[in-house]
């Protein structure tokens, strides 16, 4: 069964510092991996996504991704957030019957 | 502009009421979902729909109906069956359906808040 895993629930981070959220996925073939933010009450937004190919993904609003398959994750990371960057995170994968989502990370992001 | 849209944005029902959320979709998507988010446990698929007047069940159905008559609307029907209906409702749509719809990159409307009193 496929799942996924976003082992840190909450991460406060300092503007201006780097962020990298991890995520780890169980899928049996080759996986469509995605990230998605969302901020308070509002939908999902697509921040980048894997299919195949380079290993690192670039995305929009400054963050990137790195698929390694020996280790089944998909960590998401920004060299420099922003106080704007303060929202939910949700790694997603993409399989035959669903698109199964984390519990999300929450970032805050302290002046 | 393209996008999907979901009304109202927030909706109070009556314990034994049946409540119906709107999705409307104009980017041409063949397929469409409806999920429900509850704090802390991300999204679980309540139904979801390839092709106009078919539709399958996610992994939690129950209590909940939904119809596609038009390829561009998928309204979702809370029941009285739904013991505990209180949570934040998404909709998505995404470009393919059949084998590739969980590969494809899905578009989220700005969701329904539901609340029962």
């Amino acid at each position: 069964a496929q799942s996924v895993t976003q082992p840190d629930i909450h991460i406060t981070v300092s503007e201006g510092a780097s962020l990298e959220l991890r995520c780890n996925y169980s899928y049996g073939a080759t996986p469509y991996l995605f990230w998605y933010v969302q901020s308070p009450g509002q939908g999902l937004q697509l921040l980048l996504k894997y299919f195949s190919g380079d290993t690192l993904v670039q995305g929009i609003k400054g963050f990137e991704a790195e698929f390694k398959r020996s280790q089944s994750s998909f960590n998401l990371r920004k060299p420099s957030v922003h106080w704007s960057d303060a929202a939910e995170y949700f790694c997603a994968v993409g399989g035959d019957y669903k698109l199964s989502f984390g519990a999300g990370t929450t970032v805050t992001v302290r002046a | 502009d393209g996008g999907i849209t979901q009304s109202p944005k927030y909706l109070f029902r009556k314990e034994g009421q049946n409540v119906t959320l709107s999705c409307e979709q104009n980017l041409n998507h063949d397929a469409m979902y409806w999920y429900r988010q509850d704090p802390g446990q991300g999204l679980r698929l309540i139904y979801y729909s390839q092709i106009v007047n078919d539709f399958q069940k996610g992994d939690i159905a129950e209590g909940y109906s939904v119809s596609r008559e038009k390829k561009e609307s998928f309204p979702l029907t809370v029941t009285s069956a739904q013991k505990n209906p209180t949570a934040f409702y998404l909709c998505a749509s995404s470009m393919r359906s059949g084998g590739g719809a969980f590969t494809d990159t899905q578009y989220f409307g700005p969701g329904t808040r539901l609340t029962v009193l």
